[in-house]
């Protein structure tokens, strides 16, 4: 079993809708979280990144955590065109430093 | 800054060959790392370095070698290609500071291996 789980999708939307997004895992150790988004054929980038259980706001994006239920979750609202991508979750205990782990990614596409 | 480059872009071998993917950042980051991205399996760790002389392996190190004589640079070795190889292969780097989360991932490397 994967210690991160992630739905592959694809998700399709349209466009100015709530998208929902979320991972579970396994690793109670884990206390940094982050999504990244993916376009085709390029490198990830980091869009949000939360610490501990909480929430987290940025512009249009939101990201939650849960750690009693080991679940994670980035809402995107008003969504446009252009937020078509791969999203990945990634996570890292306290002392893993540059060792993240990730899940396998969930394709969004935002229809006009 | 040019950040976190890779070369080459696609790369095509064939079975037993051995290569040298290169990468390099000029943010002056402490710790860098490979990852391979596969369908379906999302990225997974092959080596990391937390500095220049120290590396360690990942959660799918075999059949890759790694070293960093410098802090700029983290190339790393297929030393005899297998078709399982066939990837899309990223570097990234970080700086050391505890609090400063973000990963910067270079534009990858697209390996066949036939």
């Amino acid at each position: 079993q994967k210690e991160v789980e992630q739905d592959p999708g694809p998700l399709s939307v349209p466009e100015g809708a709530i998208v929902s997004l979320n991972c579970t895992y396994s690793n109670s150790a884990f206390q940094y979280f982050m999504w990244y988004r993916q376009y085709s054929r390029k490198g990830p980038e980091l869009l949000m990144y939360t610490y501990s259980s909480g929430n987290k706001e940025d512009g249009r994006f939101t990201a939650q955590v849960d750690k009693s239920s080991k679940y994670i979750s980035l809402f995107i609202r008003d969504s446009q065109p252009s937020d078509s991508a791969t999203y990945l979750c990634a996570m890292r205990t306290t002392d893993s430093w540059g060792k993240l782990q990730f899940g396998s990614g969930t394709q969004v596409v935002v229809t006009p | 800054n040019a950040g976190v480059t890779q070369t080459p872009k696609f790369q095509v071998l064939k079975t037993g060959q051995s290569m040298t993917l290169q990468c390099a950042q000029d943010m002056n980051h402490e710790y860098m790392s490979w990852y391979r991205q596969d369908p379906g399996m999302g990225l997974r760790l092959i080596h990391y370095s937390v500095g220049a002389g120290i590396t360690d392996q990942g959660e799918v190190p075999n059949g890759y070698n790694v070293s960093r004589s410098t802090t700029e640079d983290f190339p790393l070795r297929l030393l005899s290609a297998a078709p399982s190889q066939t990837s899309v292969y990223f570097c990234a780097s970080r700086t050391g500071q505890s609090t400063r989360n973000e990963q910067f991932f270079g534009p990858g490397t697209r390996l066949t291996v036939l």
